[in-house]
């Protein structure tokens, strides 16, 4: 069946360094790509999504490229903040079917 | 804002006792999700629902059952609560501006749930 697979945290960086967290995938037909962000104490937000291959999903200085050929899809930012520490999840929604598929999160830290 | 309200948002019970969760929305999507999150598991699906009175099982339903009888409320209930069902659950929906089920979920906020 399908699965996504996310680099495990914690990720600890320091303010304004450069973030990368991988995300990659197995499955069939014309999967849909998402980063969810979520802060303590509250539910998953849609971060960014893709809808086709070589899509570049983009928000709050987060970008993630949809790369069909090495099933990827990994999240990066140029310069986070403190207000950035959070659990970020890798998720792929599947043409046909009902279900969202979750990596098992990444949290990140980042200090001032 | 998708307009998804969970209720109640904390509630400690006793081992054996029924519970019952509740998830709100205010815009008639068709699609709704009930999760369990717990460290080092993740996000679990628990069941889930395609339609009034159409709903399935997810990957760790054993305990649970569901129901909805309208668009907009998903019931989740603990027939007889234990402690391994410590958790928090959140509630979510997808089908949002006339995506299907493959497009984004809207969360709601959570409910933390301790059994004793």
């Amino acid at each position: 069946g399908d699965s996504v697979t996310q680099m495990e945290g914690p990720v600890t960086l320091s303010e304004e360094a450069f973030l990368t967290i991988n995300c990659t995938y197995t499955a069939t037909g014309y999967p849909s790509p998402f980063w969810y962000v979520q802060y303590p104490g509250e539910g998953l937000q849609l971060l960014l999504k893709a809808t086709k291959a070589d899509d570049k999903g983009s928000n709050k200085g987060f970008e993630a490229t949809y790369r069909k050929e090495t099933t990827s899809f990994h999240l990066e930012k140029g310069s986070v903040q403190v207000s950035d520490s959070a659990v970020y999840f890798c998720a792929l929604g599947h043409t046909g079917g009902f279900k969202t598929i979750f990596g098992a999160g990444t949290r990140l830290f980042v200090k001032a | 804002d998708a307009g998804i309200t969970q209720s109640p948002r904390h509630k400690v019970t006793e081992t054996g006792t029924p519970v019952t969760l509740r998830c709100h929305q205010t815009e008639n999507h068709r699609y709704m999700y009930w999760y369990r999150q717990d460290p080092g598991h993740g996000l679990r699906l628990i069941h889930y629902s395609y339609g009034v009175k159409d709903t399935d099982k997810g990957e760790v339903s054993d305990g649970y059952s569901v129901s909805r009888s309208k668009t907009e409320d998903f019931l989740l209930t603990l027939e007889s609560a234990t402690s391994s069902q410590t958790s928090v659950y959140f509630c979510a929906i997808s089908g949002v501006g006339g995506q299907g089920p493959q497009g984004p979920q809207h969360f709601g906020d959570g409910t933390r749930l301790s059994i004793l």
